[in-house]
């Protein structure tokens, strides 16, 4: 069964603290593994996206991992910021749009 | 990024009554439209995909007559919540789809919150 499965879920941190949260998935055949923030009340947006063959993808203080052999990623997030409070979603694509979902780490940045 | 609107951004309806959501591709020309749906502490559901110009593709467990979905150009679909009941009430999000590079993106919209009462 395709899953992907996020852990913690849910963290709280103090502000310009760092975090890492991690995504395992048994998804097949992979295509890519995107790492979404959803504001509360928004649509997810995008932060990185990664194919089979990249292992880090970095977007400002978000830097992602991907091992395609042990089917893990992670999502670390350096120095953070009250605004990084959202949920942070996993979605592995296995091509043409077949996307799953995890359910996502909610993450509370408290001053 | 290519950019996905919906609206309205909420909307609160009496039991029995249809909903309609907009979905609007900005900047782009999505062929391919997606509705999900998105309880509490849920992650998102895919309800149904939806190509312009042909009838959507339902997943299992979606009434395609109790959510109705035209995609009548390439820049539009709608959803249509008909005769809505509280277990309706939920975050709907559509997604517009752009193909770019043999890597599909979808860009989702800010969501739809109803709320049947």
């Amino acid at each position: 069964k395709n899953q992907v499965e996020q852990s913690p879920q849910s963290l709280i941190i103090l502000e310009g603290k760092n975090c890492t949260l991690q995504c395992n998935y048994t998804v097949s055949p992979f295509s890519n593994l995107r790492w979404y923030k959803q504001d509360t009340g928004r649509g997810p947006v995008s932060l990185t996206i990664m194919t089979f063959s990249e292992n880090t993808k970095s977007n400002g203080r978000y830097t992602a991992t991907l091992d395609a052999d042990t089917k893990q990623s992670s999502l670390h997030i350096t120095a953070s910021q009250l605004s990084d409070s959202a949920s942070y979603i996993c979605v592995v694509n296995q091509g043409y749009s077949t996307l799953t979902f995890g359910k996502g780490t909610m993450l509370l940045v408290s001053p | 990024g290519a950019v996905v609107s919906q609206h309205p951004s909420r909307v609160i309806c009496k039991s029995g009554t249809s909903v309609k959501i907009e979905c609007r591709s900005l900047d782009f020309q999505a062929t391919t439209m997606f509705w999900y749906r998105q309880f509490p502490k849920q992650s998102l559901m895919l309800m149904a995909t939806s190509n312009e110009g042909s009838k959507a593709t339902y997943e299992q467990g979606v009434e395609k007559d109790k959510f109705l979905i035209n995609h009548a150009s390439l820049t539009l679909s709608t959803l249509t919540v008909t005769s809505a009941h509280p277990e309706d009430s939920s975050f709907y999000i559509c997604s517009g789809r752009v193909d770019r590079r043999n890597t599909d993106t979808q860009y989702f919209g800010p969501g739809t919150r109803l709320t049947v009462l």
